[in-house]
């Protein structure tokens, strides 16, 4: 299976709720990066976060990462409809190396 | 405008024919990367190149083939040997000398066989 598996596969919450997303993976990491993608289009970076950090935030973005379990976490806070995509952690050893999970479909309900 | 451009964004293809998706960056970057993504489905590797003349295999390269003749341009070609081509395939840079570095996407092809 894939190194970067996110969880949920689907989330669906109300415009100003808190969304989080899981991500595990199961090899050694340099980085661990989230992506957006909005349906039928390119991946857009969002946070990058180093294997020696365990939280980085970024506007209304709070990624966390526990290496000891493998696993980081993608919070979006006050969400908007706007933020309504797929989201995607991609971990590895960075360039060819980096590995992309299947996503979390994000809704937001205006 | 920096960036990193597609063409086509949808591409139609027949039994049997080779078809070449267009990737150009004007970034500068010296990685290029072509992923294949399925629905529902992370993004595979196909094929990446870290300098110009050279390319090498991702984890599904079988069925196609690209060309590094140039800094700015990484084309992919999805050859008849490729038995389910049907997908959305994107192409990425990245620098190069640091491992910590975001890769950028361009808008994707999508791939139909009909």
């Amino acid at each position: 299976s894939q190194q970067g598996e996110e969880d949920p596969q689907a989330l669906s919450i109300q415009e100003g709720e808190n969304a989080t997303m899981n991500c595990s993976y199961k090899t050694s990491i340099n980085n661990l990066q989230w992506y957006r993608q909005n349906s039928g289009r390119g991946l857009v970076h969002l946070i990058l976060i180093r294997s020696n950090e365990r939280e980085k935030h970024s506007g209304r973005l709070r990624v966390t990462l526990d290496t000891s379990k493998k696993s980081s976490s993608l919070l979006i806070t006050a969400s908007r409809a706007a933020d309504t995509a797929s989201y995607f952690c991609a971990s590895g050893g960075g360039g060819f190396k980096t590995i992309f999970g299947a996503g979390t479909r994000l809704f937001v309900k205006a | 405008d920096g960036g990193i451009t597609q063409s086509p964004k949808y591409l139609f293809r027949k039994e049997g024919q080779n078809v070449t998706l267009s990737c150009e960056q004007n970034l500068n970057h010296d990685a290029m990367y072509w992923y294949r993504q399925d629905p529902g489905q992370g993004l595979r590797l196909i094929y990446y190149s870290q300098i110009v003349n050279d390319f090498q295999k991702g984890d599904i390269a079988e069925g196609y083939s690209v060309s590094r003749e140039k800094k700015e341009s990484f084309p992919l070609t999805v050859t008849s040997a490729q038995k389910n081509p049907t997908a959305f395939y994107l192409c990425a840079s990245s620098m190069l000398g640091d491992r910590n570095t975001e890769a950028f996407f361009g808008q994707g092809t999508r791939l139909t066989v009909v």
